[in-house]
């Protein structure tokens, strides 16, 4: 059974850092890609950024590129989501998602990981 | 502003059919066939319904359906369901730098 679990919710300050994950099982974790998605509340979803675990090649959206970073560690089938600096902004939640290319959307979800960022 | 329109809002009644709308342009949903439709329940992750325009993942209802006509692709729910209200938002594939870009979503009300 596929599954993406994502690490749990985080309550942040203003200007702290943060690194969220995404642990894939029940396939390759580097045949597919893993993509990043923000809903802030009450909002829509967007589409923030994308990896292949299998050699690290790495998409943006011109959104976010600069605001976070998008990694992952074959090793233990985990991708990750860290922000430098946290903003008031960044308050949402976050889902990683599987994608079996770069394009053509996302086939199975992670449960997401809520971020609170406030003073 | 999403890249992508949809309506905010649709509704039917159990059993009728209803068509959510996806609007964009030639260089997302007209130019490509990577249009996919997903379902998100209220404090739920959001499900794949349809991908690739009309292809429907294994295990979901041959209920939903997807089209597409020049620039605007299409979900349709026919024998509509109380379990079918939910948020639904479509998806494409874009030649701008974006990649993939989301509609804005369209809450569904089953009356």
């Amino acid at each position: 059974e596929v599954q993406l679990v994502q690490s749990g919710a985080e309550v942040k300050k203003p200007g702290e850092s943060l690194k969220i994950s995404c642990k894939g099982s029940g396939y390759s974790f580097t045949s597919y890609w893993i993509g990043w998605v923000r809903q802030m509340p009450g909002k829509g979803l967007e589409w923030m950024g994308i990896i292949y675990p299998g050699d690290s090649d790495t998409r943006y959206s011109p959104s976010f590129q600069g605001q976070v970073t998008i990694s992952a560690d074959k090793s233990i089938s985990t991708a990750y989501l860290q922000w430098s600096s946290l903003k008031a902004s960044d308050t949402a939640m976050y889902y990683c998602a599987r994608a079996p290319g770069p394009t053509g959307g996302f086939d199975y979800w992670g449960q997401g990981t809520l971020v609170t960022v406030s003073s | 502003q999403s890249a992508l329109t949809q309506p905010a809002s649709v509704s039917g009644s159990p059993g009728q059919s209803i068509t959510i709308s996806c609007t964009g342009t030639s260089s997302d949903v007209g130019g490509y066939n990577y249009v996919s439709w997903y379902q998100q329940h209220p404090g739920k992750a959001p499900k794949l319904m349809i991908y690739e325009v009309s292809n429907r993942p294994s295990g979901v209802s041959n209920r939903f359906s997807g089209s597409k006509s020049g620039n605007t692709a299409s979900l349709t729910i026919s024998g509509l369901q109380a379990e079918d209200e939910a948020d639904y938002y479509c998806s494409s594939y874009t030649s701008s730098s974006t990649l993939e870009v989301f509609g804005g979503g369209t809450k569904l009300t089953v009356l």
